[in-house]
């Protein structure tokens, strides 16, 4: 079966800090997305990347960027924390051929003090 | 991308069987319906997935009228360990462009009790 990992389970950061959360997955899936999850506010699609070096925004971007140099990895940075960006970060990926069927990771939950 | 209704709460008991209904009133031809799963603290997990009629898996079934305005996700016999959030989701299933999203809502919180 396909396993997402994410680098981290729980993080806790300062405002104004530079993270980086990273995502592997290891079935050779095209497309790879983040997204934020919030009390009452569902899942929230942040960015997703089709393909290597291919990224396109999702639903909100702001305060966020990612990078896909490799196929298997996909890194969400948070160039400046902010306490606003505390929430559960969920990486997932998907095969082209099932366009549904998303594969998550555990997920990051990011403490911004 | 078609718009989902789904409660946003079930009570149930142990043994029992638990049918959650979404409406989709705007689903496309190509769209297809998916349901996934979320335990607390982890991610979503795929369940299962339909286009009309009725679908059956090992953990789950998922009916499908004639005119799909709507689907049923049928637990049978909930354990304890089935509590959980369950999305419904609708959208294309393998045409359409690798940029297709998945638009999670906030899902149904299915809480099971002994």
């Amino acid at each position: 079966d396909v396993k997402v990992t994410q680098s981290s389970r729980y993080l806790v950061k300062r405002t104004g800090e530079k993270v980086f959360l990273e995502c592997v997955q290891d079935m050779d899936h095209e497309n790879m997305f983040w997204y934020r999850q919030d009390p009452g506010l569902g899942l929230r699609l942040i960015y997703f990347s089709y393909d290597v070096k291919m990224k396109e925004k999702g639903d909100i971007p702001e305060g966020y960027s990612v990078s896909r140099e490799k196929k298997e990895r996909f890194s969400l940075i948070l160039e400046s924390a902010s306490t606003n960006q505390t929430s559960m970060y969920l990486c997932a990926s998907r095969a082209v051929e099932r366009l549904q069927k998303q594969f998550f990771g555990p997920g990051t939950r990011l403490t911004v003090l | 991308l078609a718009k989902t209704t789904q409660p946003i709460s079930m009570d149930s008991y142990e043994g029992q069987e638990v049918n959650i209904t979404c409406s989709h009133n705007n689903i496309a031809t190509n769209d297809y319906i998916t349901w996934y799963q979320q335990f607390p603290s982890q991610g979503p997990r795929f369940i299962i997935q339909g286009y009309k009629t009725k679908v059956t898996n090992e953990v789950a079934s998922l009916f499908i009228p004639a005119d799909r305005k709507s689907s049923t996700l049928s637990l049978p016999r909930v354990s304890l360990s089935d509590t959980a959030v369950y999305y419904c989701l609708v959208g294309e299933g393998s045409v359409g462009g690798a940029t297709n999203k998945l638009i999670f809502g906030t899902g149904t919180l299915l809480a099971v009790q002994p």
